[in-house]
């Protein structure tokens, strides 16, 4: 069958530090793989990205692997903010057939 | 330049109404997207609007229907409202594909 999983368990990280959020999924082919962040209550908002033939993507202290072998994906936030709290949702971009399939997200803590 | 708006914000229907939501694009983006968020989940792709035409649909029923307006502005209609329709619907502008850039979503609550 075909699934996206994300750390389904809050991840608690130190203020300053690297934060690494995972998605793997199994049965899907995308094209790009995108990634976002979602607040209590708003809509989710676009951050990165990657096509199924680059490996890294960063931007600022954003950076997002790709591998399309293992079938997984990697987000980082380095330099971890509280302001970066927040659940950060990974969508498979199936470009042949203009869907986004999403995780359910991961919900990520900083702490002061 | 405003972003996506959607109306309304929150809503109440009972059971066997009929909703309709309201969504318009940011400047520029030609293709709207729906989708519904259930709390704790991602989103799950009702379907996408392209040149006032439906062109990709997901695993929702008939019920729900879909309209997109010359100035690229969408209509998510719901028939026969379940207790299961609860949750966040988002509607997502993009420049034909990539990345999406979504509303702040109407909370539709049915009892």
């Amino acid at each position: 069958s075909q699934k996206i999983e994300q750390n389904s368990e809050a991840l608690n990280i130190q203020e300053g530090k690297t934060a690494t959020l995972t998605c793997n999924y199994t049965n899907y082919s995308p094209a790009y793989l995108q990634w976002y962040r979602q607040d209590p209550g708003r809509g989710p908002v676009f951050l990165l990205l990657i096509r199924e033939n680059e490996k890294e993507k960063r931007k600022e202290r954003l950076k997002v692997t790709f591998d399309t072998t293992l079938k997984q994906s990697l987000f980082h936030i380095t330099a971890s903010q509280p302001a970066d709290s927040a659940t950060y949702l990974c969508a498979l971009d199936m470009r042949s057939n203009y869907q986004l399939i999403w995780g359910a997200g991961t919900k990520l803590i900083i702490k002061p | 330049d405003a972003g996506v708006t959607q109306s309304p914000t929150h809503l109440i229907k009972t059971r066997g109404q009929q909703v309709t939501l309201r969504c318009s694009p940011k400047s520029g983006h030609d293709t709207v997207s729906w989708y519904q968020q259930a709390l704790g989940q991602g989103p799950q792709f009702i379907f996408q609007y392209y040149e006032e035409e439906e062109r990709q649909r997901g695993n929702f029923p008939d019920r729900f229907s879909g309209h997109q307006f010359p100035n690229y502005s969408s209509e998510l209609n719901v028939n026969a409202l379940l207790l299961g329709d609860s949750a966040l619907y988002l509607c997502a502008s993009s420049p034909s594909v990539g990345e999406q850039y979504f509303g702040p979503g109407t909370r539709l609550t049915v009892t």
